[in-house]
């Protein structure tokens, strides 16, 4: 199995522009997790999907921020417009909801704006 | 809510030295519990999980950790650190509708 596979994994823009990440969970997998990891916050869930659907967007900061599931392989992270303070490392994990929890993640985004 | 805790934020050893890193969940009922590790500019990837049965769970890497359920605890131990060991460990314990609850990390420096 390939795993979480997230794209790009580096991505540097400028503060305004839209940055939409995306993330292909591990086949079968029916939850899908997005998280952020800095330095000041340590590992942030920002929201979560079972079976395509959002079941908690809490850690979501704030309106720019946007997360969709199109489908069970497909999901997408959109901040828009970014600004500097969203710069970190955005990860992706997915887990096969069978009970035991297990989330298995993705390389992850490292995003920087400028 | 669920809530972890991670005792120490940093720790530094020196090679052949035994590791414990200590983590702690508030509240009991059934869990699930994780330690992932995170080496430096990767991801996180599962060391070892407990779900049941055996409180003494062996991972990857010669790492272990011990469920003590009365005192709410999974730490984790490794008998002998090697300086490949130097990474971010994180615990976590599952929370209701699938969540994982994470703690805030253990930064560990192993020197050669």
């Amino acid at each position: 199995d390939a795993g979480v596979i997230q794209s790009p994994r580096h991505e540097v823009t400028e503060m305004g522009q839209e940055v939409t990440l995306r993330c292909k969970p591990i086949s079968g997998h029916n939850s899908l997790f997005w998280y952020r990891q800095t330095m000041m916050r340590g590992l942030e869930l920002l929201i979560y999907f079972n079976n395509n659907v959002p079941i908690d967007d809490s850690g979501m900061p704030e309106d720019r921020f946007s997360a969709k599931m199109p489908n069970a392989s497909f999901s997408t992270l959109k901040i828009q417009p970014s600004e500097p303070r969203d710069s970190a490392v955005y990860f992706c994990a997915s887990s096969d909801g069978q009970g035991t929890d297990t989330q298995y993640f993705g390389p992850g985004t490292r995003l920087t704006v400028l | 809510a669920q809530s972890v805790s991670q005792h120490n934020h940093h720790v530094i050893l020196s090679e052949a030295a035994s590791l414990e890193l200590g983590c702690n969940y508030s509240y009991g009922g059934t869990v699930n519990l994780f330690w992932y590790v995170q080496y430096p500019g990767q991801h996180l990837q599962l060391l070892l999980k407990y779900f049941s049965g055996d409180p003494l769970v062996k991972g990857i890497k010669g790492f272990e950790a011990e469920f003590i359920k009365s005192k709410f605890s999974f730490n984790l131990r490794k008998p002998s650190v090697q300086w490949s060991d130097t990474a971010e460990y994180f615990c976590a314990v599952n929370d209701q509708g699938g969540k994982l609850i994470f703690g805030q990390g253990t930064e560990l420096s192993v020197k050669p």
